[in-house]
């Protein structure tokens, strides 16, 4: 059974555009909603995380928006860059259920 | 703290061959995860560990597969034999606790021939 689904599986988007990748879940126990991104050549890498207690959460150009009663929560990216390019996941976690990654979302963020 | 340490960053094998990968996580970082990255298959879990201890090892493919955690500061993967299939990139992530950052270490690229 398929906990966290990701979409769109790829991405691309203009440089100075909006990226827009989407997480569902399933498990209401989750309580840590983080998005990792990852390079080429490199590990993931904690790029913003959100709790439930909030409904969005920004830093700098990343907005996270979590809907707790649809259970999904979404990556907002303003004003992409092309260093933006990399892979994105979800990867919901928490209620000591082990971390399940979304299959990812390759985004290119073209000149 | 130098992060998540594993080794070697590159490992080319024959087919039937052992192989081991070792991963020194963060100290004071209680729970220890191993993961494969394929196309295919995207970014798995295989085990992890709380306290040196598997917690959870349902994402291990098969037998051929062992992981153990000896000590707080260093865990391995085995395979035993390989197989061309079991070719990917490996992952050893370290974290504080359920629900946290976790932090990964640079992979170990395995390649079966």
């Amino acid at each position: 059974q398929q906990q966290v689904k990701q979409s769109p599986q790829s991405l691309i988007v203009q440089k100075g555009g909006i990226s827009i990748i989407n997480c569902a879940y399933e498990n209401t126990a989750f309580d840590y909603f983080p998005w990792y991104q990852q390079f080429p050549g490199k590990g993931p890498a904690l790029l913003i995380a959100i709790r439930p207690d909030v409904s969005e959460k920004k830093e700098g150009r990343f907005t996270i928006s979590f809907n707790k009663s649809a259970k999904q929560f979404s990556l907002h990216i303003m004003d992409s860059q092309p260093g933006d390019s990399a892979t994105y996941f979800c990867a919901p976690s928490g209620g000591y259920q082990k971390v399940t990654f979304g299959t990812g979302t390759k985004l290119q963020v073209i000149p | 703290d130098a992060g998540v340490i594993q080794s070697p960053r590159h490992e080319v094998t024959e087919m039937g061959q052992e192989v081991t990968l070792r991963c020194k996580p963060i100290s004071g970082h209680d729970y220890l995860f191993w993961y494969r990255q394929t196309m295919m298959r995207g970014l798995e879990l295989l085990i992890y560990f709380n306290n040196n201890v598997p917690i959870d090892d349902s994402g291990m493919p098969e037998d051929r597969f062992s992981a153990k955690m000896p000590n707080a500061s260093f865990s391995t993967l085995k395979i035993q034999p390989s197989e061309p299939r079991d070719s990917a990139v490996y992952f050893c992530a370290s974290s504080y606790g359920v629900g946290t950052e976790a932090f990964f270490g640079q992979g170990t690229r395995l390649t079966v021939v």
